[in-house]
């Protein structure tokens, strides 16, 4: 099983429209949870953690299922502009392999939003 | 302003050549990264720094080699023995105190000719 998995897509959706995103993560001990976006040929950047009790930014709610070890995106009202990939992205314990504060990503998953 | 930068952004490299990247920081960040990225792969750690003068291999170390002398800087060298060196080269750094983002570079694009 990869350490992050998401749904490559891409997502094609008209402007207005809601969508999620789906995640899923193998390592139990995992600690700390984040939705990057990276535009075309651009570097990836913040989107928003994502928090135990679920964490909302204007039009982008994020959620953790540690049970399930799944991480979801929602976003609703699509613009134009949240045409991008969407990067899942974990964080392991601080004594996994050594790697404190190492980040995991997910390979992506691509949104195009049509007029 | 504070960030990361790298140069070059675009770099051309002939097969047999060692070619070094450039990443430097003045975010006052303890950790450091260099991560690689194929078309439609997720990004992959190749070195990281905690600290000045202490660097640990990544996933995907072999055919790389890194330095880390100063706080500020931590340049990449992809050698001649990496056997497929042409993808997207991105540096980042975090903050040392915490699990915080890590904040990118604009990244290096590397062709071998």
């Amino acid at each position: 099983r990869k350490e992050v998995e998401q749904d490559p897509g891409p997502f094609n959706v008209p402007e207005g429209a809601t969508v999620a995103f789906n995640c899923t993560y193998s390592n139990s001990a995992s600690q700390s949870f984040f939705w990057y976006r990276q535009d075309c040929r651009k570097e990836p950047k913040l989107l928003m953690s994502v928090y135990s009790s679920g964490n909302e930014d204007g039009r982008f709610t994020a959620q953790l299922n540690r049970a399930s070890q799944y991480i979801s995106l929602l976003i609703r009202d699509s613009k134009l502009s949240d045409s991008a990939t969407y990067l899942c992205v974990v964080s392991p314990l601080a004594n996994y392999g050594g790697s404190q504060g190492n980040l995991i990503f997910g390979k992506g998953t691509k949104l195009s939003v049509k007029p | 302003d504070g960030g990361i930068t790298q140069s070059p952004k675009y770099l051309f490299r002939k097969e047999g050549q060692n070619v070094t990247l450039s990443c430097e920081q003045n975010l006052n960040h303890d950790a450091m990264y260099w991560y690689r990225q194929d078309p439609g792969q997720g990004l992959r750690l190749i070195y990281y720094s905690q600290i000045v003068n202490d660097f640990q291999k990544g996933d995907i170390a072999e055919g790389y080699s890194v330095s880390r002398e100063k706080k500020e800087s931590f340049p990449l060298t992809v050698t001649s023995a990496q056997k497929n060196p042409t993808a997207f080269y991105l540096c980042a750094s975090r903050d040392g105190l915490s699990y915080n983002e890590q904040f990118f570079g604009p990244g290096t694009r590397l062709t071998v000719l």
